[in-house]
């Protein structure tokens, strides 16, 4: 049973152009959150999301960011006209859901340096 | 919103017990994890404790919970080197919350 998978591992970005990070569940999970972790800080959560439900997306910036997580295929998280602050791991988890499985098993994480 | 502090290091040596703490301020929160993190790895999951528990053991590792003092602790007994990494407390449900962690170093 693969485990959560994310890609690209690394992605390299100029200032003014777009980031699209992608997480695949685990197999069988339909609930998927998105974190970011900046350097030397423990993960802050961004968003929280079911299929084609965005269910809580308290910890969204309020522009440039934003995450789908479609019928077929993986959930999405873009980011419009990266800044040098956007520089970052971004990782994805994936669960069961409440109250089946709330345990959160995360991927390997995209690192994403903006120049 | 939720506020959650750990020592940012510990150094133990091998063979020793490595006790991590953690204090949380959300009382709500129904599950409170422990997670692992290796070098520019993701974050890998060792255990958790529902918040109606006070304790729970696991192999190597011990949880004890106190929920009135909102203290975690996690206790890895027979510390081996492959255990150096940054531990989390992540106290949640749906929504985790996460500290700056606690740097292991395992000495030999």
């Amino acid at each position: 049973n693969a485990g959560v998978m994310q890609n690209p591992r690394h992605l390299v970005r100029r200032r003014g152009q777009e980031a699209r990070l992608r997480c695949s569940p685990m197999k069988g999970h339909s609930h998927v959150y998105w974190y970011r972790q900046l350097p030397e800080e423990g993960l802050k959560f961004m968003v929280y999301l079911q299929k084609e439900n965005i269910i809580d997306e308290s910890g969204m910036p309020k522009e440039r960011f934003s995450a789908e997580f479609p019928k077929e295929g993986p959930s999405i998280l873009r980011i419009q006209q990266v800044v040098r602050g956007d520089s970052a791991a971004y990782f994805c988890a994936s669960s069961l859901g409440h109250p089946v499985g709330n345990e959160q098993f995360f991927g390997p994480g995209t690192r994403l340096t903006v120049l | 919103g939720e506020d959650v502090e750990q020592s940012l290091f510990l150094s133990v040596r091998e063979g020793d017990s490595s006790v991590i703490n953690c204090t949380y301020t959300d009382s709500s929160s129904t599950y409170l994890y422990w997670y692992k993190q290796e070098p520019g790895a993701g974050l890998q999951l060792l255990t958790y404790i529902f918040s109606n528990m006070d304790m729970k053991q696991d192999q190597r590792l011990t949880v004890l919970l106190n929920k009135k003092d909102k203290h975690l602790s996690l206790r890895i007994a027979d510390t081996q080197t492959g255990d150096s990494a940054i531990y989390f407390c992540a106290p949640g449900g749906n929504k985790l919350t996460f500290g700056t962690g606690t740097q292991l170093k395992v000495e030999l």
